[in-house]
Formats: C-alpha cells, structure tokens, sequence
C-alpha cells in the first residue's frame, strides 16, 4: 500500500523567511496530493492541494511543487509570520474509488519567531 | 455553511467500557471518513463510507472497532471493551464523493473527539 515520508519533522524559522517541507509517496497511482495545517487542539484544515496532472500551484504565500517521476511533492511557505506556526501534514490518495481514503505524513511543527 | 461537527469534544471512560463517537458531514457529501491521531502523530485512516457501497473497513485496528452510517448523514463510530491504547483524537473528514466536479476528492474535517481510557 502507499507509504508518505515527510521531512522535516520541526522546522524554526525567523519571520519573513521561507519555509520548505518535503514528503515522498511510494504509490504512482497516487494522483491527489493535499496539505493541512492542524492548529492545537483544532482538526486539520486544507490549506492547498495539487493533482498529478499539473506540477505546481500557488496560493498567495503558499506554493506546492510536484515531480510525479522521482515521487516527491513539496510546501513552500514564503515570506513567513507567527500565525503560520501549526503542525503541517501531507497526505497522498487516489482520489476516489475504494482507496478515496488519505495516507498522512507524521507531520512537520513549524515555529515562526517574531 | 456548517462545516463537519462531532460529538462529544472529549470523551473519558474507564478501560472495558464501550463509547459511541458521532460525526455529522457536510451536507450533500457522500464520502465519509474516520481517522485516528494519536498524539503527537500523523493521523491514522479507520473506515471509509462512499454513498450506499459497502464501506471499507480495511484500516480498522481490531473487531473492536465498529462504523455506522444511515444513508448519507450522520457517522457513529464504536470502540467496545476500550483499551488505554485506544487513547487518542478520532477524527471525520467528509468529501463530495464520487462526483467529477473538481474538488470532489478534497476531504474536510471535524474538530475531533479526544478520547481517554483511564
């Protein structure tokens, strides 16, 4: 079954400076690849998404990349603030039919400092 | 509009003893899930409900762990003979479904029940 690695697992930065966080996936049937922000105590909220058939998107401060050949896909967070700082977690699925279910990375704790 | 809701927020029970987690979905959506997140760890798929096809049970822990849902509503999730080990944030996410419109996969999620088996 599909197996997501993410890295790092915490992550301190400055305000205002960039944010990388990077999973693989093991499945190349994978084609739906969502980002959650989980804030303490709260359920995991979508913050961006990409499907196989496009290599990047961007969303404001948010970008995600995708290389479907080498099976990694990756969270840039520019220009970063303290409200920023959350639990981030990839997931990879098939988006639909009987595995429409998400596998989730462990999760990266971003640390914005003021 | 109403987002995913669950109930109760926390849930404390004694070892051995059975609780019922209840999750209602977005209205009109069709899919269904229920994760666990243990914590400090990434979350866990459980069972996965598509309209009316037989649901998939495969990330289900143990023959303690049951679902239900009633057509394309509410979600009951029960754990009997509950463990220490069975401590954790049960989570619902629901999704359009099977429908081709874009987006139809993404899958939004309640706030979770935190459960505690003293």
């Amino acid at each position: 079954g599909e197996n997501v690695e993410q890295h790092p697992s915490t992550l301190s930065v400055q305000e205002g400076d960039s944010a990388v966080i990077k999973c693989t996936y093991s499945d190349s049937a994978s084609n739906y690849f969502p980002w959650y922000k989980q804030e303490l105590g709260k359920g995991p909220q979508l913050i961006i998404d990409i499907r196989s058939n496009v290599g990047e998107k961007k969303d404001q401060r948010i970008a995600v990349t995708l290389n479907k050949t080498a099976k990694h896909f990756s969270l840039h967070i520019t220009e970063t603030q303290p409200e920023d700082s959350a639990v981030y977690f990839c997931a990879a699925s098939m988006g639909g039919g009987s595995q429409g279910n998400l596998i989730f990375g462990k999760g990266t704790k971003l640390s914005v400092k003021p | 509009g109403a987002g995913v809701s669950q109930s109760p927020s926390n849930k404390v029970t004694e070892k051995g003893k059975d609780v019922e987690l209840r999750c209602d979905p977005i209205s009109g959506h069709t899919a269904l899930y229920w994760y666990r997140q243990r914590l400090g760890q990434g979350l866990e798929f459980l069972i996965y409900f598509q309209g009316n096809s037989a649901p998939d049970k495969s990330g289900l822990p143990s023959d303690r762990f049951s679902a239900e849902r009633t057509g394309e509503s509410v979600s009951t999730l029960t754990i009997q003979r509950t463990q220490q080990e069975d401590s954790a944030v049960y989570l619902c996410a629901s999704s359009l479904g099977w429908s081709r419109t874009p987006g139809a996969e993404t899958q939004y999620f309640g706030p979770g029940t935190r459960l505690l088996v003293l």
